[in-house]
């Protein structure tokens, strides 16, 4: 099946630096989702990238889908504390909906 | 709307031991999945459904059976508990529209 990989595993930042994780697949995706999980949570959809090179934003995060669709990304601008997290990446099949995860980047925030 | 419920949050079960982990929604989605997650790793599908009365493996069905006897109830069986099924389950539903809607998952030790 077709597997994400994704980077980096950990990022620890200042409050207030940017923060950028990446999603990368060896084949063709047809779709991309991501998902922020708190510590001690559950997995929380964020968005879902469909088009070549797609972008779409939600206040301060930044969502991106490569003009090959083969990798994505995640842009945090001027990172919070309640940034802290694991975010995640997954590939969703379009007939069950069967989502493969990538293994998350797991987000710490120095305030 | 409760979205999805999970009972229970927290279980030890001994080595041998067999439980059945509840998962409804009341979401009228026809897709429900079953996920675990082990400490610092990402979701392995486990067992899924799209719509009652038919399941389908996953990519870690081994030790775990599901049934789908209505479209609100997804219960995950363990039999005969090991060690390496300590983890994190997580259900979760999808209407194939959206992302999808985690409940608040299972922490179980099997000891």
């Amino acid at each position: 099946g077709q597997q994400v990989m994704q980077i980096p595993q950990y990022q620890h930042v200042q409050e207030g630096e940017d923060f950028t994780t990446y999603c990368n697949s060896s084949t063709t995706l047809s779709n991309i989702q991501w998902y922020k999980q708190r510590p001690g949570g559950h997995p929380v959809f964020l968005i879902q990238l469909v088009k070549s090179g797609e972008v779409k934003k939600q206040k301060r995060l930044t969502f991106q889908f490569g003009e090959a669709k083969k990798n994505s990304s995640l842009h945090i601008t001027a990172t919070q504390t309640t940034d802290v997290g694991t975010y995640f990446c997954a590939h969703g099949s379009s007939n069950t909906g069967k989502l493969i995860f990538g293994q998350g980047t797991t987000l710490q925030v120095k305030p | 709307n409760a979205g999805v419920t999970q009972t229970p949050k927290f279980r030890i079960l001994k080595i041998g031991q067999s439980m059945t982990l509840q998962c409804t929604q009341d979401m009228n989605h026809n897709y429900m999945y079953w996920y675990r997650q082990d400490p610092g790793m990402g979701l392995k599908l486990i067992y899924y459904s799209v719509g009652a009365g038919i399941t389908d493996k996953g990519e870690v069905p081994n030790g775990y059976n599901v049934s789908r006897s209505t479209t609100e109830d997804f219960p995950l069986r363990l039999e005969l508990a090991a060690p390496s099924q300590t983890s994190v389950y997580f259900c979760a539903s999808s209407s194939l529209r959206d992302g999808y809607t985690f409940g608040s998952g299972t922490r179980l030790t099997v000891v």
